[in-house]
Formats: structure tokens, sequence, C-alpha cells
């Protein structure tokens, strides 16, 4: 079946703008995570999804920073006023259920913020 | 909190032949999952293995295996009969079984280059 997918591949914007990320998960799966990864920071993880209940923003760098995930499937990030500090790939991941059950990732969106 | 470590940035081997990743962790959690994940330069991070820490057998898939040592909190990786391919990023993940979140902790990973 298919992954999970993301789009865009790749995104350039400026210091300043705001850009959003799209993440589509596998079909059935109930939680979806966002996780960034930089050079200097390395894999950290930014926001968690169970089904249609309140996220867990507990990851998110500041508040510029957020997200939402419409109808338990499709999930946006979307980051305001962006800085070149957020330049990074954005991975998003999911699984059948958010404990047990191993997590897929997509492709990932690769940020550059000028 | 917990924390991943993989103290080798980078590590070759030759094809064809056995090479060991290193990952420690620590935690303060009897029960959690160990995996390891493989990223090419396509970015897509593919799940090569996974252990159950209550499991005391060590996982395999074909190539792949682990060698777990709850008690010294160690999780290395071997991979057998090395293949072009197999050149990637390595990450090492830890989730704890507690919770509802279940998000991975990951390693700063280790990258592995296939000499043929």
């Amino acid at each position: 079946g298919a992954g999970v997918s993301q789009s865009p591949s790749n995104k350039v914007t400026e210091k300043g703008k705001d850009v959003e990320l799209r993440c589509d998960p596998i079909s059935g799966h109930t939680a979806l995570y966002w996780y960034r990864q930089s050079l200097g920071q390395g894999l950290e993880f930014l926001i968690y999804f169970q089904g249609n209940s309140a996220p867990d923003k507990s990851g998110l760098p500041s508040d510029r920073f957020s997200a939402e995930r419409t109808g338990g499937s499709v999930s946006t990030l979307t980051i305001q006023r962006t800085q070149q500090e957020d330049s990074a790939v954005y991975l998003c991941a999911s699984s059948l259920r958010p404990t047990t059950d191993t997590q897929y990732f997509g492709p990932g969106t690769r940020l550059t913020v000028l | 909190a917990q924390t991943v470590t993989q103290s080798q940035p980078e590590m070759s081997v030759q094809e064809a032949e056995t090479v060991t990743l290193s990952c420690t962790y620590d935690t303060s959690e009897s029960d959690y999952y160990l995996f390891w994940y493989k990223q090419p330069p396509s970015r897509q991070m593919i799940l090569v293995i996974r252990q159950e820490a209550y499991k005391q057998q060590n996982a395999t898939e074909n190539r792949f295996s682990v060698n777990f040592q709850k008690a010294a909190k160690s999780f290395s990786l071997k991979i057998s009969d090395s293949q072009l391919g197999d050149a990637a990023m390595y990450f090492c993940a830890y989730r704890s079984a507690w919770g509802s979140q279940g998000n991975l902790i990951f390693g700063k990973g280790t990258k592995l280059s296939v000499k043929p």
C-alpha cells in the first residue's frame, strides 16, 4: 500500500515568510508525528497527534510553530515568520497505534530559509 | 529523561564483510522498544530492525541482527555480508512503552560507507 507522503519535497523561502508543510499518513494509522532533522540538533520530536484528540505540542521549539490534523488524517505543519535556524528537514511519521507499533516515515521536506 | 548515544560518527566496511554499529541508551524504565533506522541520501527513514525490551532473544532480519544487552543498556547492530546498498546513515532510537505519546528519541547517527 501507499506509504507516508509529504509535500513539498523542497521549500526555499525568505526570512520572515510563513510556510506550510503537508503530511499524508498511511491510511488507517491513528498516530502521526512530526520530527525535525538539523545538522546541529539531530532528530528532534516536534508534535504528536492521536486520532482526533488534542495534539501533544511538547516538542515545538517556539510559538511560531503550529500544526493541525484534519479529519484524523492529513496534517499540516505551519511555521510563521521563518528564521534561518528553522532550516532543516521536516519528517513526518505515522503508526497504527502510538506506543506499540512501528513508526513509518515519509521522505521529508527540506526547508531552506534565506 | 531518556538519551541515546551513538559513539561512532562514521564507519567503513568492505563489501561482503561484517560491521557492527554501537548504541547505548540511558533510561530508568524497564519496558521500552529499541529501533535501528537507515536513512539513505534519499532522506527516507527505513526501519531496519526492532527489539522489545521484554524479549531476551536478539532480533534478526536477514543480514541484520542486534546484540541487546539490557543490563548494560547497549543495543548494537551487526550487518553481515555488507552490500553497497547498505551505505547510509544509521540511527538508533528509543521509545518508551509507557504513556500515550510514543515519540522516538534518536541518537546522532552513524554514517556507514561500504567499499567495493
